[in-house]
């Protein structure tokens, strides 16, 4: 296993228009977390699996984004009627639950650079 | 929700250079991680340290848990280390906030010139 993987690295779509992201977590992990990343910011956190239950949505994440991760593998990330506004790197995480409920080092992907023109 | 500071938020280096970048947070963590995000936006992992000392080659980090701070030791910079330093941390779950979700500070941007 090489790490985790993001599916397209970069995405130009006009106003409007659906997207969809794609990551595929470390194989043995348990947790799936969804970052958003904007120009001289830190990452924020948009979302969180743990397995294939969707446990946490941030505040960030308004009605016109979904995520999924079914069979708790990989997950998406849609992205309805974009706007200039999304434009934003988008990273995806993963780690382990440990016994205690926290987790272990999250690894991240190279990321989705989404522009919407 | 807990909160993250960096400071400097940017430092400007000559080759060969040390420096020193200060994370600071505002409640008990149960995990720390430093990170280099590279010009292609990819974040690296640097360190896993919620407490105590580690050393990676040049890098080195500390964390002193009690005092909520944590400091990342640049040492013999090159120029291959610019780009922007993050430290994330994940909250204990007395203090409020949630234990598996890192909250990130807005970073430390490295210039190294030659």
């Amino acid at each position: 296993d090489t790490g985790v993987s993001q599916d397209p690295r970069h995405k130009i779509t006009k106003r409007g228009q659906n997207v969809t992201f794609r990551c595929d977590p470390i194989s043995e992990h348990n947790r799936l977390y969804w970052y958003r990343q904007t120009l001289g910011q830190g990452p924020e956190f948009l979302t969180y699996f743990q397995n294939e239950a969707q446990l946490e949505k941030s505040r960030l994440l308004s009605d016109r984004f979904s995520a999924e991760r079914p069979k708790g593998s990989f997950s998406t990330l849609e992205i309805q009627r974009t706007e200039q506004g999304d434009s934003a790197m988008y990273l995806c995480a993963s780690s382990l639950r440990t016994g205690t409920g926290s987790s272990t080092e999250a690894f991240f992907g190279q990321g989705t650079r989404l522009t919407v023109v | 929700g807990i909160q993250v500071e960096q400071s400097p938020p940017d430092l400007i280096l000559q080759e060969g250079a040390n420096s020193t970048l200060r994370c600071n947070f505002s409640d008990s963590v149960n995990n720390l991680q430093w990170f280099h995000q590279n010009p292609w936006g990819q974040l690296i992992n640097l360190f896993y340290i919620p407490s105590g000392t580690k050393q990676n080659g040049r890098l080195s980090a500390t964390t002193v848990a009690t005092e909520r701070y944590s400091l990342l030791y640049i040492s013999s910079s090159q120029t291959t280390d610019s780009g922007v330093y993050f430290c994330a941390v994940t909250a204990r779950p007395n203090s409020g906030g949630s234990n598996y979700k890192l909250t990130f500070g807005k970073g430390t941007l490295l210039t190294v010139n030659p």
